[in-house]
């Protein structure tokens, strides 16, 4: 399974938009990259999921590259509610494998008013 | 709709007691499962993934096991917990690319 790498923490403010980028250089053919959040206490939670260029849902955007070796999940004017842990993952897709999914340390988001 | 279940929510035990969590899905069949555990302030550690009944794989050796004796509950147990064994334990399930995590036990050794 590929490593990831991102930044451990970020700041930002209310209403701003906030990109985390998450670099994976030995990411494989068959390889989706997926961003969970997780609130203390709490499971993480499935935000968005992409294989390549860009893709847009009700919450993020993530944007990826050519050569796929980085990507970056975009949040766009963040809330207080949006601060928590951001977890950048990659691993094979399809139903019929294990879907073992590797977590990093992940990036903690801080939203200040 | 699917939903997963885990119990208890928090529990507390002294060193070597024995350990079992339990979790359930429903909604769903025949569902890839997996036991994460996560210490303070740190990321998730993969324990324990099947892909069916009585299939297990462990991903790092400790002294846990799990169990899938149905197609939708999974079990981690311990025979004897060590204070190293406190952490959040996450019960999660997946039948494509997502995964879907329970509530988690919040598990404190003594």
């Amino acid at each position: 399974l590929a490593k990831t790498t991102q930044p451990i923490s970020m700041d930002s403010y209310e209403g701003q938009e906030v990109n985390i980028t998450c670099s994976h250089n030995n990411i494989a053919t068959n390889d989706y990259i997926t961003w969970y959040q997780q609130f203390p206490s709490q499971g993480p939670r499935f935000i968005i999921q992409g294989y390549k260029t860009k893709v847009t849902n009700e919450v993020a955007s993530l944007f990826i590259p050519a050569d796929r070796k980085s990507s970056t999940l975009s949040l766009p004017r963040v809330s207080l509610s949006d601060t928590a842990v951001y977890y950048c993952l990659v691993g094979p897709g399809g139903s019929s494998n294990t879907g073992k999914l590797i977590f990093g340390q992940g990036t903690t988001l801080q939203v200040k008013p | 709709s699917q939903t997963i279940h885990q119990w208890p929510a928090t529990l507390v035990q002294p060193v070597g007691s024995p350990l079992s969590l339990e979790c359930t899905v429903e909604g769903t069949s025949n569902p890839n499962l997996y036991w994460y555990r996560q210490a303070a302030g740190r990321g998730l550690q993969l324990l324990f993934y099947s892909v069916g009944i009585g299939q297990i794989s462990s991903e790092v050796p400790q002294n846990l096991s799990a169990s899938r004796p149905q197609d939708r509950q999974f079990i981690l147990s311990s025979k004897k917990l060590l204070l190293s064994d406190s952490g959040f334990y996450l019960c999660a399930w997946s039948v494509s690319r997502e995964q879907y995590f329970g509530p988690g036990t919040r598990l404190t050794v003594t």
